[in-house]
């Protein structure tokens, strides 16, 4: 069945430091992939995607390159804020099995100032 | 983009009574789902509620467990039966963007639920 790896966190940075957060999949089809993020109290939303591979997804300043090779889906930075401060979920969506979503576990990143 | 809110944001509740948890979209979809986030866990699908039908659960999930209804396609409910402390979670309703909604999902604030 599909399933996302995440590198264990917690993560905790300086401001202005380089975020990297590994995420490598599996799945039976030929997946989205997404990053989502948590802030405390709050509800996911999503950070950014990619549809398909060497797709790059962007936003907010982080990005994510779908690497069909690898089966990853890394997550990066090049310069963390306090404000950024939050739960990481990568992701995939798989049609081979009805479109619904695999979270990994989560990386929890605390950026200090 | 579909904006969701849930209601109520956060319950206590007894051992063995039940709570309903609703659901509501701003716009019509016809896929949506309902997780559970157990603190510091990841996100696990108990179910797919499509409008029209009964919802397809997952495995270790049941509908006697947890009752779903889908009278439209902007509202949904999630039961928690004969609730046990085990069923303390965060639960949210997510609604999936896309073909069939099959892409990006939209989730709602969530419910915080503490069993006693």
């Amino acid at each position: 069945g599909d399933s996302v790896t995440q590198m264990e966190g917690p993560v905790t940075l300086s401001e202005e430091a380089f975020l990297t957060i590994n995420c490598t999949y599996t799945a039976t089809g030929y997946p989205s992939l997404f990053w989502y993020v948590q802030y405390p109290g709050e509800g996911l939303q999503l950070l950014l995607k990619a549809t398909k591979a060497d797709d790059k997804g962007s936003n907010k300043g982080f990005e994510a390159t779908y690497r069909k090779e690898t089966t990853s889906f890394h997550l990066e930075k090049g310069s963390v804020q306090v404000s950024d401060s939050a739960v990481y979920f990568c992701a995939l969506s798989d049609p081979g099995n009805a479109g619904k979503s695999t979270f990994g576990d989560g990386t929890t990143l605390t950026v200090k100032p | 983009s579909a904006v969701i809110s849930q209601k109520p944001s956060r319950d206590i509740c007894q051992r063995g009574t039940s709570l309903t948890i609703q659901c509501q979209v701003d716009s019509q979809v016809t896929m949506m789902f309902w997780y559970r986030q157990q603190p510091g866990q990841s996100l696990t699908l108990i179910a797919t509620a499509n409008q029209g039908s009964e919802a397809t659960y997952e495995s270790g999930f049941v509908i006697d467990k947890f009752p779903i209804s889908r009278p439209n396609l902007t509202f949904s409910t999630l039961t928690v039966s004969n609730m046990s402390p085990e069923d303390s979670s965060i639960y949210l309703c997510s609604v999936g963007a896309g073909t069939f909604g099959t892409d990006t999902q939209y989730f709602g604030p969530g419910t915080r639920l503490t069993v006693l």
